[in-house]
């Protein structure tokens, strides 16, 4: 009965290298968010999707293409990774103002 | 710009050593103030929402207060279990839906 699920939990791949993240939520919300969360444990908003559509572009790279198929999942697509994109990657719903949060995928870029 | 600021980031307690952690906040309208807490390797796990200034929410050891320009987490007779770092954010009224985070505070709980 998981709420939001991401995969992979754990994804380890070289510099410039392009990887996926995907995000599936079983609550029945409308708005879907990514976060980033550095290596101090800081967590702030990438993108939010409201029922598919792009709502939240927060100042992200180009190389980070979220893309939502339907209101229940939304991806995360990073090209050219960097070693900069070292982080956890946290998937977020919400229907009002509360979000819950995904589990997270840690991401290490060598 | 909206903001906020945690204190302490760490935080060592004897197991029902009662304490406070405080969260400052700058937001230009609040919509709502938010408690989390994170376990390592876990996602944030939802604790309180507070909505306007004098509210009050209760859940086992934790309280949560809010006034205009801070937010306290009250943690009484803390047990181990209670460790944990704990989050706290901010949604602005007039910005969407997106949550600002604070840096957390960081608690460990000794028997």
């Amino acid at each position: 009965d998981t709420a939001v699920s991401q995969t992979p939990k754990y994804l380890v791949t070289q510099m410039g290298n392009d990887k996926s993240i995907k995000c599936e939520q079983n609550l029945g919300h409308d708005t879907m968010y990514w976060y980033k969360q550095d290596s101090k444990k800081f967590l702030k908003i990438m993108f939010s999707y409201n029922n598919k559509e792009l709502i939240i572009n927060e100042t992200v790279p180009n190389r980070f293409s979220p893309k939502s198929p339907d209101k229940a999942h939304l991806n995360l697509h990073i090209n050219s990774l960097e070693l900069g994109d070292s982080a956890v990657y946290f998937c977020a719903s919400s229907h009002w103002e509360t979000q819950y949060f995904g589990p997270g995928t840690r991401l290490l870029v060598l | 710009e909206d903001q906020v600021t945690q204190s302490p980031e760490a935080l060592r307690l004897q197991e029902g050593e009662s304490s406070s952690l405080n969260c400052s906040y700058t937001v230009s309208g609040l919509r709502g103030l938010f408690w989390y807490r994170q376990d390592p390797g876990k996602g944030p796990e939802f604790l309180f929402t507070l909505y306007s200034a004098g509210e009050e929410k209760e859940k086992e050891r934790l309280k949560a207060t809010l006034t205009k320009k801070e937010s306290f987490l009250h943690i009484t007779a803390p047990k181990p279990e209670d460790s944990a770092t704990y989050l706290c954010a901010v949604q602005a009224t007039f910005d969407t839906d997106k949550l600002i985070f604070g840096t957390g505070t960081r608690l460990q709980v000794f028997p």
